[in-house]
């Protein structure tokens, strides 16, 4: 059964560096997502991307974050300079197209920022 | 805006017993409304969905839930619970148009006593 894959699976950093998280989605998905769940907290929807660009974003996806797709594959979440309440675990979402239908999450990303 | 609200943070259930877990939403139109699982270290995993048609959705692993529009809700079901269904269960809720951002709930914690 395919699945969105995600790297790394735990990465730690320093505050104020930049972290690069990577996502390789479904491969005849066409939307693809980004949250994020703070420790205890509930998941948050962080930004949508559909034909090379953002669709919608939320409150929480500011300046000092981007999303990219780099090639036909990967799709990363920048963070310019990180602070310690990005500390969380990034799930990386894609969708063949309707909403909702066929969204699948990966397994996510826990960022430790120190 | 949406919301939505799972008022019950933790759940103790004995294996055998039945379950429902209560999801409440908030929304101005019809809804996509979601259950997601997400055992310890893992992503979310989609138990069912609801988009329209039949207001009783069958899932996998026995799960089911009931959409009443009436009562703004989204319960989920189990007739007997099985050790493996101890998880963190989160009802979505997201609009009908493509692409759109899931809103989550806090989330119900399922403890299963032996």
């Amino acid at each position: 059964e395919p699945e969105v894959t995600q790297t790394p699976s735990h990465q730690v950093t320093q505050m104020g560096q930049e972290v690069i998280l990577r996502c390789v989605p479904i491969s005849n998905h066409l939307y693809f997502y980004w949250y994020r769940q703070i420790l205890g907290q509930k998941v948050e929807f962080l930004v949508s991307f559909y034909n090379n660009e953002i669709s919608e974003k939320s409150e929480i996806f500011d300046d000092q974050f981007s999303v990219e797709r780099p090639d036909g594959s990967n799709f990363t979440l920048k963070i310019r300079s990180t602070k310690l309440e990005d500390s969380a675990m990034y799930f990386c979402a894609s969708s063949v197209g309707t909403s909702g239908v066929n969204r699948f999450f990966g397994p996510g990303t826990r960022l430790t920022v120190l | 805006a949406q919301s939505v609200t799972q008022p019950d943070i933790h759940i103790t259930v004995s294996e055998g017993a039945s379950l429902e877990l209560r999801c409440n939403y908030s929304y101005g139109a019809t809804p996509y409304l979601f259950w997601y699982v997400q055992s310890p270290g893992q992503g979310l995993q989609l138990l069912l969905k609801y988009f329209s048609g039949d207001t009783l959705v069958q899932g996998i692993k026995g799960f089911e839930a009931e959409f009443k529009r009436s009562q703004s809700s989204f319960n989920l079901r189990k007739p007997s619970v099985h050790w493996s269904d101890a998880a963190e269960y989160f009802c979505a809720v997201g609009a009908q148009t493509s692409g759109s951002r899931l809103t989550f709930g806090e989330g119900t914690q399922l403890t299963v006593n032996p």
